[in-house]
């Protein structure tokens, strides 16, 4: 079975700063999508990336972009320039390519400071 | 175009009861798909449904149940709620069912007494 790892429960960041999460997952599978969702204390799941597995190049969405090593099954998130507005649980997750279901990281709690 | 929508926000029902939750995806989506988000377990996968069949199914027990209707809107049913089933059930929908991207809603905060 699909794992995903994200091994920073909480982190913070100041604000115009950059931060970087991370995020490993454990598959056998060789195509697959893998996501950043945001979710605010709103609670409203929100995409802000995501990279499909057979692309190379890393997927980047303004001040968003990922850092995809699929050899060592890494997927972490960068995000610059910091606004208060990014402060947010942020979860990681991955489908494999034939599959409709997610499998979730456990989150990383994300701290914006004035 | 509205994002998905689901109702009731908020529920409190008592142990033994049981509820229904629904889900109104976005115009044009039909594929549903339903998770349970707690602070011990996280999110986990309850349920897809595309054109009106359950098409996955998470490692949940038979007292979670759902369905979907000819408009693709999705109901869940839980019967015989225990104080575990206390979570948050967010509904997520994508165009295709093997569309990459789901896009979720606000969720329904279910609390079990």
């Amino acid at each position: 079975a699909q794992t995903v790892t994200q091994s920073q429960p909480e982190m913070s960041v100041q604000e115009a700063e950059t931060v970087t999460l991370s995020c490993t997952y454990d598959t056998s599978e060789s195509d697959y999508y893998l996501f950043w969702y945001k979710q605010p204390p709103s609670r409203q799941m929100i995409l802000v990336i995501r990279q499909e597995a057979y692309k190379q190049q890393n997927a980047t969405e303004n001040r968003f972009s990922v850092n995809f090593q699929k050899a060592a099954k890494s997927f972490s998130l960068k995000i610059s320039d910091s606004q208060l507005g990014d402060a947010a649980m942020y979860f990681c997750a991955y489908r494999r390519a034939y599959g409709q279901n997610f499998v979730f990281g456990p989150g990383t709690r994300l701290s914006v400071l004035p | 175009k509205a994002g998905v929508t689901q109702t009731p926000r908020y529920l409190i029902k008592t142990r033994g009861q049981q509820v229904t939750l629904s889900c109104s995806p976005i115009s044009g989506h039909r594929s549903v798909s339903w998770y349970q988000q707690t602070p011990g377990q996280g999110l986990q996968f309850l349920f897809e449904y595309f054109s009106e069949t359950q098409r996955n199914k998470g490692n949940f027990p038979g007292r979670f149940s759902g369905r979907q209707f000819s408009n693709s809107r999705s109901e869940m049913n839980v019967s015989t709620l225990e104080l575990g089933d206390s979570a948050l059930y967010l509904c997520a929908s994508s165009f295709r069912r093997l569309s990459d991207t789901q896009y979720f809603g606000p969720g329904t905060r279910l609390t079990v007494l």
